[in-house]
């Protein structure tokens, strides 16, 4: 079964940071690039950053560009994100996702993990 | 930047209602265009891809059409477990970026 599992989110102060990790299995992740998306509460959905499967490619939305690092490591089948210089306007759900074959879509995604940023 | 706008943003139809859901790209995206239901507290799920590609295990009441700019969700019969919020998504390859649709809260009348 294909699965992605995030973890590491949690309450953090404004001006703090925090790293995400997503573990996948039941398919080469290896061979896919990643994405991670977010959602505000009661918000809709966000893209926030790519990564190609050898991680020679790295992409951000510009909401996030300069605070937020995108990272996979293929040997331990993880993806991470680390997210600095937080927001209030951070504040969602972190989703993994992966395209796989689809490359266009995001075929599979991970349950989320939640980020708060507040004093 | 593409911009994408997605119509209604909410909508109430009776089962077994046809239900037509519409996103409309700022500029010519070809067919890189795709569809998710989300389901509160729920991950999105991956209904059609590529404009018009069923995923698999995604039941034949749903299909998709459109191209260039004008994209199109269809839910033939609308059921009670159908009852979600729907997004688009384009597909923008320089560079690679992907943008949502406000999305389409599809309730039971």
């Amino acid at each position: 079964e294909v699965q992605l599992v995030e973890s590491g989110g949690g309450l953090v102060k404004p001006g703090g940071s925090l790293r995400l990790s997503c573990a996948a299995s039941g398919f080469t992740f290896s061979s896919y690039s990643m994405n991670w998306v977010r959602q505000a509460p009661g918000k809709g959905l966000e893209w926030v950053s790519s990564i190609s499967s050898s991680s020679s490619y790295i992409y951000y939305a510009d909401s996030v560009k300069g605070r937020f690092t995108i990272s996979r490591d293929n040997a331990k089948n993880s993806l991470y994100l680390q997210m600095n210089s937080l927001r209030a306007e951070d504040t969602a759900v972190y989703y993994c996702a992966s395209p796989e074959e689809v490359v266009t879509a995001l075929r599979t995604w991970g349950q989320g993990t939640l980020v708060t940023v507040s004093s | 930047d593409i911009q994408m706008t997605q119509s209604p943003s909410s909508l109430s139809a009776s089962v077994g209602d046809r239900v037509t859901i519409t996103c409309q790209a700022s500029q010519d995206i070809s067919n890189y265009l795709n569809w998710y239901q989300q389901k509160p507290g729920k991950a999105p799920k991956l209904l059609i891809y590529d404009a018009s590609n069923l995923e698999t295990g995604v039941p034949s009441r749903f299909s998709g059409s459109g191209s260039g700019t004008d994209f199109t969700f269809t839910i033939s019969s609308l059921q009670p477990e159908d009852i979600a919020t729907y997004y688009c998504q384009q597909y923008d390859n320089l560079p690679p970026k992907l943008t949502f649709g406000g999305g389409t809260k599809v309730e039971i009348k």
